[in-house]
């Protein structure tokens, strides 16, 4: 089972920024928070990971609370090409098998 | 870039046949997975190999098999074939060897059983 839970559905405006929230209460010391991004049956997509530290790439921003129980997906200036259901999963590793839970459908409106 | 190639793309089969997807990682990668995602599911870990061996299996059907050759490219074998096989079949890879594990995806074989 996902050790993750999100919002089944969000919509942010286009332009604004997008925050998408995970928790996973349950992580362990040595997890890594992962995330994924589906367009449309399309392969998918890797967008971040992190550990303890905030991380920050071209695609996004990861922000993890201090406890590491929750984490936000901050995508700062959303476009329509981001409607995609965005995936927050926990692993030890990522070589290892990934677990996919029911995801957040993100809609950026125009 | 270079990215995790699949073929086919997409594959019709009749009930009780046999279907071979392929997945080519990306260069130098050395780990393959494989995963499902039926009709409104969210994907499913069926299998993984590091180094041509099987290194986790998830809920892969027995009537399915895997292997990874000596090139590092993948193929997921899948007999008598049923309806409920009807699906999205996704590879992925990535190095454990190398700076990063990160798992890459491939664009998927869409599998539909008639």
């Amino acid at each position: 089972d996902a050790k993750t839970t999100q919002p089944t559905s969000m919509d942010c405006a286009e332009g604004r920024a997008a925050n998408l929230p995970c928790n996973h209460s349950t992580i362990s010391g040595n997890e890594y928070v992962y995330w994924y991004r589906q367009i449309h049956s399309q392969g998918p997509q890797y967008i971040i990971h992190g550990l303890k530290n905030n991380e920050t790439n071209e695609m996004a921003s990861l922000i993890i609370t201090e406890d590491r129980k929750s984490s936000t997906l901050i995508l700062p200036h959303a476009t329509l090409r981001d409607t995609a259901v965005y995936y927050c999963i926990v692993s030890e590793d990522s070589s290892y098998k990934l677990i996919f839970g029911s995801g957040t459908r993100l809609l950026v409106r125009p | 870039a270079a990215g995790v190639i699949q073929s086919p793309r997409h594959l019709i089969k009749e009930k009780r046949e046999t279907a071979t997807l392929k997945c080519y990682p990306i260069p130098r990668h050395d780990t393959v997975y494989w995963y499902q995602q039926g009709p409104g599911q969210d994907p499913q870990f069926l299998i993984s190999f590091y180094e041509k061996m099987q290194s986790d299996k998830g809920s892969i059907p027995d009537r399915f098999s895997a292997q990874q050759f000596s090139d590092y490219h993948s193929e997921l074998n899948m007999s008598s074939l049923e309806l409920g096989d009807s699906a999205l079949y996704f590879c992925a890879s990535s190095s454990l060897s190398g700076i990063t594990d990160t798992q890459y995806f491939g664009p998927g074989t869409r599998l539909t059983v008639l």
